[in-house]
């Protein structure tokens, strides 16, 4: 079945570091993926998207790239602060006969931030 | 954006038993999702609500067991029935608009 995985299931940075969380997916007909991130408590929230006519896209200190070859996004987080101290999920948009529109999502990524 | 609130935020139930979960966005919305979410694991999909039709289901879930109720196009409700203590996750509401957003979670613990 369709899938969305990651590559580093936890990931610990030092604070002010940069860090590149990975995902992998498979629908190579997929044409919309979000990165959300969730704290401790809390729903996902939503970060960045990016459409699969674009290669890259950038926010407030992140980035995400999307290499559509190897069906691969990542979402780097520049000078990492405690407060991106959470659990990142890619999410993939895929339309299903019969069900319309929806999201798969990774199996999510621990990000730690060292001091 | 969308602003989600979702009742009640956190409750223990007893085996057996129902919980209902209710879901409020701000503004009218065509679709509506209910996610679940075990204990250190990834969303999974439970069913897509839409007003004026009945909800549907993923593979794995079953309206017996999760009925959704979308009577309007800014709430929704999910039950989850005939409480196990399998059942114990976070269940999230989501809707999309220009993109997807999600409330802050249910957390339900089944004794």
């Amino acid at each position: 079945g369709e899938s969305v995985g990651l590559h580093l299931p936890t990931l610990s940075v030092q604070e002010g570091d940069n860090s590149i969380i990975n995902c992998a997916y498979s629908n190579s007909a997929s044409d919309y993926f979000i990165w959300y991130k969730q704290e401790s408590g809390k729903g996902p929230q939503f970060i960045i998207d990016i459409r699969s006519n674009m290669d890259k896209r950038q926010g407030q200190r992140v980035t995400v790239l999307l290499n559509k070859t190897v069906k691969h996004l990542s979402l780097q987080i520049a000078a990492t602060q405690p407060g991106d101290s959470a659990v990142y999920f890619c999410a993939e948009n895929i339309f299903r006969k019969n069900y319309g529109q929806n999201f798969v999502f990774g199996p999510g990524t621990r990000l730690s931030v060292l001091p | 954006s969308a602003v989600i609130s979702q009742k009640p935020s956190r409750d223990i139930c007893q085996r057996g038993t129902s919980l209902t979960i209710q879901c409020q966005v701000d503004s009218q919305v065509t679709m509506m999702f209910w996610y679940r979410q075990q204990p250190g694991q990834s969303l999974t999909l439970i069913a897509t609500a839409n007003q004026g039709s009945e909800a549907t289901y993923e593979s794995g879930f079953v309206i017996d067991k999760f009925p959704i109720s979308r009577p309007n196009l800014t709430f929704s409700t999910l039950t989850v029935s005939n409480l196990s203590p399998e059942d114990s996750s976070i269940y999230l509401c989501s809707v999309m608009r220009d993109t997807q957003y999600f409330g802050p979670g249910t957390r339900l613990t089944v004794l």
